[in-house]
């Protein structure tokens, strides 16, 4: 079946505009992660959904960024005014729900590479 | 908040030889999961090997398998008759059992060598 896609696959923009990343998960995954991965360094975690739950958004580096989920599946990260250090590749991750939290395998999207000039 | 090492940003392996990618890890926890990701040059993060802190077995899935010395918070990664597509990066990650975050090293840049 088909597997986490993400959009863009590029993203070019200017200091101060706002970027919208869109991932679409496998369907039936009730979680869903964003992460960042910057150059030479590995994932940041960004923030997490679940379900109908609250979002998990402990990670989100600056009040700068946001992500939605609508009806549980496809989601948003938003950041608004961007900065140079936001250029990174944004990878989105989602999973099945399973009895014993903590162990379900993440299958990660190809990821968004945002430019900030 | 716990914390992933990767001490080794650079590895290369000859063609059907076997190689080991370190992973160390903090952490008070005692009930935790493991991971190890691969990352090819498409950028498509796949998972290669889990394994659960309260199983004293170590996984192993066909020539992959890890060496999980709990007291000693490792958790290293073998490739065995190492092939072409095995290149890529490759991530250690740690998830609490009580938390929604994933902890991820800095990765292990493989090179296989023919």
């Amino acid at each position: 079946g088909a597997g986490v896609s993400q959009s863009p696959s590029n993203k070019v923009t200017e200091k101060g505009k706002d970027v919208e990343l869109r991932c679409d998960p496998i369907s039936g995954h009730t979680a869903l992660y964003w992460y960042r991965q910057s150059l030479g360094q590995g994932l940041e975690f960004l923030i997490y959904f679940q379900g109908n739950s609250a979002p998990d958004k402990s990670g989100l580096p600056s009040d700068r960024f946001s992500a939605e989920r609508t009806g549980g599946s496809v989601s948003t990260l938003t950041i608004q005014r961007t900065q140079q250090e936001d250029s990174a590749v944004y990878l989105c991750a989602s999973s099945p729900q399973v009895l014993r939290g903590g162990g379900e395998t993440q299958y990660f999207g190809p990821g968004t590479r945002l430019l900030v000039l | 908040a716990q914390t992933v090492t990767q001490s080794q940003p650079e590895m290369s392996v000859q063609e059907a030889e076997t190689v080991t990618l370190s992973c160390t890890y903090d952490t008070s926890e005692s009930d935790y999961y493991l991971f190890w990701y691969k990352q090819p040059p498409s950028r498509q993060m796949i998972l290669v090997i889990r394994q659960e802190a309260y199983k004293q077995q170590n996984a192993t899935e066909n020539r992959f398998s890890v060496n999980f010395q709990k007291a000693a918070k490792s958790f290293s990664l073998k490739i065995s008759d190492s092939q072409l597509g095995d290149a890529a990066m490759y991530f250690c990650a740690y998830r609490s059992a009580f938390s929604n975050q994933f902890y991820f090293g800095t990765g292990t840049s493989l090179t296989v060598i023919p």
